[in-house]
């Protein structure tokens, strides 16, 4: 069956320091993955995109690459803020080539980032 | 331009009732989505519409049913609630395939 798996329900690192969080995926063939960032009670906000043809991205201090072939993506925060605490969400598109945008969630990551 | 907008925020409802959801996705966007969020199962997509017409549907009971209108608002509607329906309800527009997705606030149902 398909799954995915982000790598810890919690994560807590330094300000300053780099978070790395990690989407590993079974039995997908997403043609693109996205991060997502959600705060408590609120819905989730697109963070990046990155196609199945493209190895990374970046947007300020964001980075994510994406590995067809392990099947996995890596998601960096660099000298990050208390603010940057929340969880984070990996999605895949799960269309299947098809006409539409059906994405499948990961668990979830919480960031909790330490002053 | 103004995002996505879910009403209401929040619900409670009494098992057995039914109860209808709305969703007035970013102006032009014509895809609307919608997803449930426990802390069990997290988010699992419900369906999605486009253009008056479902495109695709999670796995999820007859129960759960929706519609778009011809201005892209959307609706979900869930009869014969049951406890295991409280959740935050999330609504999502997307411009085109392949695109980000823009989530609303949720509507937060309570099943007493």
């Amino acid at each position: 069956s398909q799954k995915i798996e982000q790598n810890s329900e919690a994560l807590n690192i330094q300000e300053g320091k780099t978070a790395t969080l990690t989407c590993n995926y079974t039995n997908y063939s997403p043609a693109y993955l996205q991060w997502y960032r959600q705060d408590p009670g609120r819905g989730p906000v697109f963070l990046l995109l990155i196609r199945e043809n493209e190895k990374e991205k970046r947007k300020e201090r964001l980075k994510v690459t994406f590995d067809t072939t392990l099947k996995q993506s890596l998601f960096h925060i660099t000298a990050s803020q208390p603010a940057d605490s929340a969880t984070y969400l990996c999605a895949l598109d799960n269309s299947n080539g098809g006409a539409t945008n059906k994405l499948i969630f990961g668990t979830g990551t919480l960031l909790a980032v330490q002053p | 331009k103004a995002g996505v907008t879910q009403t209401p925020r929040y619900l409670i409802k009494t098992r057995g009732q039914q109860v209808t959801l709305s969703c007035s996705p970013i102006s032009g966007h014509r895809s609307v989505s919608w997803y449930q969020q426990t802390p069990g199962q997290g988010l699992q997509f419900l369906f999605e519409y486009f253009s008056e017409t479902q495109r695709n549907k999670g796995n999820f009971p007859g129960r759960f049913s929706g519609r778009q209108f011809s201005n892209s608002r959307s609706e979900m509607n869930v009869s014969t609630l049951e406890l295991g329906d409280s959740a935050l309800y999330l609504c999502a527009s997307n411009r085109d395939r392949d695109a980000e997705a823009f989530f609303g606030q949720g509507t937060r149902l309570t099943v007493v």
